[in-house]
């Protein structure tokens, strides 16, 4: 079956190193999205890429960075640079019609430690 | 920027109740409208969404929801609800006024009591 998947499920990183959560998908949909939820919160977007090599900073991007050098991959670094990095990632992905609306993954629950 | 509503942060109903999330929107322009669950510690989940054809939309897990134009909303019904049914519900625009990417907001936590 088709789908998203997000691994580590859980992360732990230590104060000042970078991590990568990764979001794969076998899909064939062109665009893809980063969004961060905090407790009690909404999906805050942090990067989106609507086609592979090209990406664009959501509402929340200092402290993150992302790569799309493939159609299916589109993993997150979270650098030291960002203070409060605690949260649950989610990962999705749409065909490039509004109607479609979004898959999402499982999620990639990180803590700092 | 055009918003949208969902009042109650949290709602609770006992098993076998009907269930009623509401979620209204701002713009003069309809937008697409969807309804998202997530159970905990998961992603989200479509539910159903109104992409301006019936106005009236079956979803999945017995959910349904009515466009209503006149009040700005598409609010989630379910005439009986299931314990199951306790998790997370966000309502979520796309389109005109809204841009092309969602914006959630803060959701509607559902608490089912036995």
């Amino acid at each position: 079956d088709g789908g998203i998947t997000q691994s580590p499920k859980y992360l732990f990183r230590k104060e000042g190193q970078n991590v990568t959560l990764s979001c794969e998908q076998n899909l064939n949909h062109d665009a893809m999205y980063w969004y961060r939820q905090d407790p009690g919160q909404g999906l805050r977007l942090i990067y989106y890429s609507q086609i592979v090599n090209d990406f664009q900073k959501g509402d929340i991007a200092e402290g993150y960075s992302v790569s799309r050098e493939k159609k299916e991959s589109f993993p997150l670094t979270v650098t030291s640079a960002q203070k409060n990095p605690t949260a649950f990632y989610l990962c999705a992905s749409r065909r490039p019609r509004q109607t479609y609306g979004y898959t999402f993954g499982s999620g990639t629950r990180l803590t700092v430690v | 920027a055009q918003s949208v509503t969902q009042l109650g942060s949290h709602v609770s109903v006992s098993e076998g109740a009907l269930v009623l999330l509401r979620c209204n929107y701002s713009s003069s322009v309809p937008p697409y409208l969807f309804w998202y669950v997530q159970y905990p510690n998961q992603g989200l989940q479509l539910l159903l969404k109104y992409t301006s054809a019936a106005t009236l939309v079956k979803g999945i897990n017995g959910f349904e929801a009515e466009f209503k134009k006149s009040e700005t909303s598409f609010h989630l019904t379910k005439p009986s609800a299931h314990m199951s049914d306790a998790a997370e519900y966000f309502c979520a625009p796309l389109g005109v006024n809204y841009g092309q990417n969602f914006v959630f907001g803060p959701g509607t936590r559902l608490s089912v009591l036995p």
